[in-house]
Formats: C-alpha cells, structure tokens, sequence
C-alpha cells in the first residue's frame, strides 16, 4: 500500500510571496488532514477535510491560509502572502474515516520563509 | 494552551536501558492516547496506542502506562537500542475521536552504544 505523497519536500520562498502544497493520500482514505509542525513542537491540526467537505478548520489562518480537496482525493494548501513565522514543516496525513482510525503521515513538505 | 504536557525535551539512554517518557492532560474528554515516532525528514507514525479504561499496554519493548485518576500516561522503552533514536510524540483525542488529535512538544531520544 503506497503511503501519504507530498510534494514539494522542500521551499524557500521570500516573505510577501505565496507558496502551495500538494498531497496525495493513500487510496481509499475518505479523510485527510493537514498540519502545520514548527521546529521542536508538536503537528498542530491546520485543517481537516471528510471526501470534500471541510470538518474542521478552526484553526487554520484563514485570512493567508487556504485549503481544498475538490474530488475527495488530492488536497492543496496554500499561504498568501507568507510570513516568517509561516516556517515549518506542513504534514499531510490521511486516515480511512474519522474518529480513532489510524492517521497516516506523509513526509512533510519543509517550507522556509526568508 | 497547551493540552498534553510531555517531558523531557530530550533524553539519553545508554544501549540497553529503559527509556521513559511521560505525559499529562487536563481535558477529561480525551480518551484515546496514542503515542507517534517520528524520525528525521518523516512524518510522525504511530508507534502504541491506549484507552483509558486500562492501565497499561505492552507491545513488544513498548509500553504504555497509564494513569486515569492522575491524567498521567507515559510511554517505556525496554532494551533501548540506537535504532529506537527519534523523536516521541505523545497525544489525545476525544469525544469518540470527534476532535482534534493533540499532540506533545515532543521528546528526542537519543540511544547511545
């Protein structure tokens, strides 16, 4: 079973300036997630989609930060304009339903805001 | 505010030793406590998981104990090998898995021969 896909693993971007995020969950999970891990902290839950609906995005910036997942499947996180305090890793993780099911994480895409 | 506590930042355990870990949360609607490890330039994957009508789980050298009344659970390593280098999440999720999953600072272990 192929994991969680994200790309680009890496970013540099200059400050003012917008960067989107790609991910593929694995085949069949109906829920994905997208979370936002600053160096030495713990995933925070950006935003969290059920097939194409939004679940949760309480704490996602709305104001740069946007998300959608239009078929169900591949999800793209976008920041406009980024700030420096935007640097971090952005996880994907993907689960088969809500609730206690299992979440898996992809790689991360590292962004880094000059 | 932070809702799962986890210390230490950072451990050293010789080869060999018991590593431990420990956690604490006030919200008492959590009631599923996973813990994740995570190595460099990887995502978190989920190592053990506990609910709170038990005290403690055991998989392999891993360990859960948990302590409902002191909402405190911690996380053992048996053996610990350098393998086992890494950084350890714990984390909680509650109300029948209905809200976010929340996750510690994180602790990095290092195992060393």
């Amino acid at each position: 079973e192929a994991g969680v896909a994200q790309s680009p693993r890496y970013k540099i971007i200059e400050k003012r300036q917008s960067v989107a995020f790609w991910c593929n969950p694995i085949s069949g999970h109906a829920t994905l997630y997208w979370y936002q891990q600053i160096l030495g902290q713990g995933p925070k839950l950006l935003i969290q989609f059920q097939n194409n609906g939004v679940v949760d995005d309480s704490q996602l910036p709305k104001d740069r930060f946007s998300a959608e997942r239009l078929k169900g499947v591949d999800s793209t996180l976008k920041i406009q304009p980024a700030k420096l305090e935007d640097s971090a890793v952005y996880l994907c993780a993907s689960s088969r339903v809500m609730s206690y099911n299992e979440q898996f994480f992809g790689p991360g895409t590292r962004l880094t805001v000059l | 505010q932070q809702q799962v506590k986890q210390s230490p930042q950072s451990l050293i355990v010789q080869k060999g030793g018991i590593s431990i870990i420990n956690c604490a949360y006030e919200n008492t609607a959590f009631d599923y406590f996973p813990w994740y490890q995570q190595f460099p330039g990887k995502g978190p994957a989920l190592l053990i998981a506990i609910r709170p009508d038990v005290s403690e789980k055991k998989e392999g050298r891993f360990t859960i104990s948990f302590n409902k009344s002191a909402k405190q659970f911690s996380l053992h390593i048996m053996d610990s090998q350098p393998g086992d280098s890494a950084t350890y999440f714990c984390a909680a999720i509650g109300n029948s898995g209905n809200t976010p999953l929340v996750f510690g600072k994180g602790t990095r272990l290092s195992v060393i021969a």
